[in-house]
């Protein structure tokens, strides 16, 4: 499978807890960016990275929150001292400067808060 | 905040009806596009029409912009149980990295 993957699928966790999540992009995307979606909601942009440099992050992305490509390949998203409100479908999607703008998303990271 | 507005948010047709449905934004565009998300999965990339198009079209699916009254439609022809899902425009402003702004989606339930 050639896709954008995510990993874990699904994530329980107890309030103040941290999480990490991974994303594998397309392997000759050098564009990555990640989402965060709510029931009944489009996606949200969080922060995107060409290469391995963080380019634009969302007043969403609070300190809590911090994003990493290491070496321009995959990507974590690590979510310190989590919160009720932290619960949702955290999405990667990559794309490709010849295809323009067109983003390819994983199956996405759903997070619950206890 | 989202920028995209769909209209309506919920629509439920018969198989072989078309289904059409609306996105409205609010600031200058580079293009715009269209997506569907099945129930709990990532989004697939349906179209994308630049801001200096009208009209295109792909298979079953056509799309028009109106970048004077900032607006958008997909139409989906002769529709069928598996177009059940959700639908969201996304717009990519001029001059950014390309994120996508998303609006709340128009949920669409096909039925045999």
């Amino acid at each position: 499978d050639t896709g954008v993957s995510q990993d874990p699928r699904h994530k329980i966790t107890k309030r103040g807890q941290n999480v990490t999540f991974r994303c594998d992009p397309i392997s000759e995307h050098n564009r990555l960016y990640w989402y965060r979606q709510t029931l009944g909601q489009g996606p949200e942009f969080l922060t995107y990275f060409q290469n391995e440099a963080q380019l634009e992050k969302s007043r969403l992305l609070s300190d809590r929150f911090s994003a990493e490509r290491p070496k321009g390949s995959f990507s974590t998203l690590e979510i310190q001292r989590t919160e009720q409100g932290d619960s949702a479908m955290y999405l990667c999607a990559s794309s490709s400067r010849q295809e323009g703008n067109i983003q390819y998303f994983g199956a996405g990271t759903r997070l619950s808060v206890l | 905040s989202q920028q995209g507005e769909e209209d309506p948010q919920a629509l439920s047709i018969q198989e072989g009806e078309n289904a059409t449905m609306n996105c409205s934004y609010k600031t200058s565009i580079n293009n715009l596009q269209w997506y569907r998300q099945n129930s709990g999965r990532g989004l697939v990339h349906l179209i994308l029409i630049r801001s200096n198009e009208r009209e295109k079209h792909s298979g079953r699916l056509r799309v028009t912009l109106d970048t004077s009254k900032k607006s958008s439609s997909l139409l989906i022809t002769a529709s069928r149980a598996a177009d059940t899902a959700s639908y969201f425009c996304a717009t990519s402003a001029s001059g950014g990295y390309n994120k996508l702004i998303f609006g709340a989606g128009t949920r669409l339930a096909v039925h045999p």
